[in-house]
């Protein structure tokens, strides 16, 4: 059984660039979270996608978007990049049957904004 | 909303000791589930243990130990003989319950204890 991967392992980017960060999910899984981890912080939650559609967002700007595969892999947009960006990016598959929400996470994408 | 709150930041032992991280969570839930996860340098979070509201038995896994106590909103973690391994930084979690759909609940997490084990 394969683990959830994340891509890229690292990213350096400068200001007002655009990225984009890739999950592909735990086999069986159909639905991805993704937690945005500033250094020192806790993960907090940007988004979540189910079947394809954005299921429950945190407080987050519009600049972070996402979309969600039918393989179920999803990317993590983010437009307009600001240093505050910079953070390891977690994502978190899930399957959508009751699993008291074991959610399993990926080893996470650094992103540096300069 | 829901709140985590761990007020270790860095707590530093040497192996063998016996160490306890502190966690104290808000919710207006009735129902909620509790984790600990596990951050190790690679920086990917490792599970570690769910509880959920009703269960207030406290749980030994191991030199792992759960102490939840629904009276104080707390949901202690002890681990007993420290390793150099088990040196990490320690989340608290806290979810609503399971939806009925199925999909997982978001996850809001506490700041984090830097555990430090050393010789």
């Amino acid at each position: 059984e394969t683990g959830v991967t994340q891509s890229p392992t690292h990213l350096i980017k400068t200001r007002g660039q655009q990225v984009t960060l890739r999950c592909s999910s735990q086999s069986g899984h159909n639905t991805v979270s993704w937690y945005q981890q500033a250094l020192g912080q806790g993960p907090q939650f940007i988004f979540q996608y189910y079947r394809e559609e954005e299921n429950g967002r945190g407080n987050f700007p519009p600049r972070f978007s996402g979309l969600q595969f039918p393989n179920y892999s999803s990317e993590l947009n983010v437009n307009a990049l600001e240093l505050d960006d910079s953070a390891l990016y977690l994502c978190a598959s899930s399957p959508d049957y009751l699993s008291y929400n074991e959610q399993f996470f990926g080893p996470g994408t650094r992103l540096t904004v300069l | 909303a829901q709140k985590v709150t761990q007020a270790q930041t860095e707590i530093s032992v040497v192996e063998k000791e016996d160490v306890t991280l502190d966690c104290v969570y808000e919710t207006r839930d009735t129902t909620y589930y509790l984790f600990w996860y596990k951050q190790p340098p690679s920086g990917e979070l490792v599970f570690l243990i769910r509880r959920n509201s009703f269960d207030e038995q406290n749980e030994i896994s191991g030199r792992y130990s759960w102490n939840f106590q629904k009276s104080t909103s707390s949901f202690n973690f002890t681990i007993t003989a420290s390793q150099v391994v088990d040196s990490a930084v320690y989340f608290c979690a806290l979810s609503e319950a399971e939806r009925y759909t199925g999909t997982a609940s978001k996850l809001t997490f506490g700041t984090g204890t830097r555990l430090q084990v050393t010789l």
